[in-house]
């Protein structure tokens, strides 16, 4: 299974953007990028995904570079409600399978 | 829709005991994963799935772990018997065939 590599924590202020970083060098094209969000005590919930175009939710954006080895998830405004461990996740087809979820990005959030 | 319903939240059980965790999954979905977090390994996947048949079991860690699904609206995850080493939070999950997965709020298990 293709892998994901990202920063084990990273800090942002209240209100600023924030860019959580993914690196996937051995992606294939049939791969799509999903991203997950834990906050405490609560089970993953899905953020957003994407296979070449970058997107948009009312959650995030997602930008992904042209040769798809990396990702960058970006949170516009971040909130305290924002802290939580972002985990980037590949998905083969995009099928309703197997997650294969890694260590994530834990976010802290000052205010 | 009231999301993916798990029971009980909190379970402490003393070891050698059984312990069955239960699983609704959202209607309309197919497909249904059952995973568990631990400070030590992280968020493994242990069993899926689909159409009620499980498709991949290679997660159960042993065969004191058993998972059923008897119908589209229900599955159960039993550990008999139970040691301290099982102490984690399971999750459920259910998706469509395609998309993202929808998980449950846990059930925070403690073998004494």
């Amino acid at each position: 299974d293709a892998k994901t590599t990202q920063p084990n924590s990273m800090e942002s202020n209240e209100e600023e953007p924030v860019h959580l970083p993914c690196n996937h060098s051995t992606i294939s094209g049939t791969d799509y990028i999903h991203w997950y969000r834990q906050l405490p005590s609560q089970g993953p919930e899905y953020v957003i995904h994407g296979l070449t175009s970058n997107v948009n939710n009312r959650m995030a954006s997602l930008a992904i570079a042209e040769d798809r080895k990396s990702s960058t998830l970006i949170l516009h405004r971040a909130t305290l409600r924002d802290a939580a461990v972002y985990y980037c996740i590949l998905v083969l087809n995009n099928a309703g399978n197997m997650l294969t979820f890694g260590g994530g990005t834990r976010l802290m959030v000052k205010p | 829709d009231a999301g993916v319903i798990q029971s009980p939240r909190h379970e402490v059980t003393e070891m050698g005991q059984e312990v069955t965790l239960r699983c609704k999954p959202i209607s309309g979905h197919n497909s249904l994963f059952w995973y568990r977090q631990t400070m030590m390994r992280g968020l493994e996947l242990l069993i899926y799935f689909n159409n009620n048949v499980p498709i991949d079991d290679s997660g159960m860690p042993e065969d004191r772990f058993s998972a059923k699904m008897p119908n589209a609206s229900f599955s159960t995850l039993k550990i008999q018997p139970s040691e301290p080493r099982d102490s984690a939070v399971y999750f459920c999950a259910s998706s469509l065939a395609v998309g993202e997965q929808f998980f449950g709020p846990g059930t925070r298990l403690t073998v004494l």
